[in-house]
């Protein structure tokens, strides 16, 4: 399984908004609605932002939300703060075998 | 709460094997998917495998196909992965992972695994 292609990095200022691609192909994206994104600080565990494809966990704030269209799907990042400067990683359910994205950095200005 | 608690870092000697545990509570262990994913330094998350605590069953990245191998102990809710033929390339932080239906929403703090002569 080769790996969702993710820009390598993304940027805005605070109270922007920042979004992220996520390009799979017609086996895994395209076909599964199971995208999920983490977000990964330095050193620490990913950490499950969205799940198939727009839901948010409890405790992640509205500011991020998910969408999908085809073979790409987007994280969307609004009013950007500063703690939202992390890495962040798309994945795919492709019937059993799961493939993550190349990641992203995104930085706030 | 749900936690997963891996062991501890590990520094061994290229050639040689490494196993990680991670062992889960506050949930069913045999109820979820274990999956594991290692990153190696400065780069991406990658996907190993996932081990199925109720029956065992596993499913490998071809890429680790026949030099990783997964358990489970199910009398004492831990989750192994094992890496044979270790070289410079192992060197990563390995994780597990619970997954609920498509993602994993709970992650273990991860374990790094050194792999120098």
């Amino acid at each position: 399984q080769s790996a969702l292609t993710q820009p390598p990095s993304a940027s805005g200022s605070p109270g922007q908004s920042v979004t992220i691609s996520c390009t799979g192909t017609s086996s895994d994206v395209g076909r599964y609605s199971y995208v999920s994104w983490y977000q990964q600080h330095p050193g620490k565990a990913p950490k499950l932002m969205i799940y198939e494809v727009t839901k948010r966990p409890s405790g992640v704030p509205d500011r991020f939300s998910g969408s999908k269209s085809g073979n790409t799907a987007s994280l969307t990042v609004s009013g950007l703060q500063a703690e939202d400067e992390a890495d962040y990683y798309c994945s795919s359910y492709a019937g059993r075998p799961y493939v993550f994205g190349t990641g992203t950095k995104v930085t706030v200005l | 709460q749900v936690q997963l608690v891996q062991s501890g870092a590990e520094v061994k000697k290229p050639g040689a094997s490494v196993k990680v545990s991670c062992e889960a509570s506050g949930y069913t262990f045999t109820d979820y998917y274990i999956h594991w994913v290692r990153q190696a330094p400065g780069q991406g998350l990658e996907w190993m495998g996932w081990i199925k605590p109720d029956n065992g069953g596993t499913t490998y990245a071809q890429k680790f196909q026949g030099r990783v191998s997964l358990a489970r102990d199910t009398s004492i809710n831990t989750a192994y992965v094992e890496v044979s033929r270790l070289s410079s390339d192992d060197t990563a932080v390995y994780y597990c992972a619970r997954e609920t239906g498509g993602y994993s929403d709970h992650w273990g703090q991860g374990t790094l695994v050194t792999v120098s002569s």
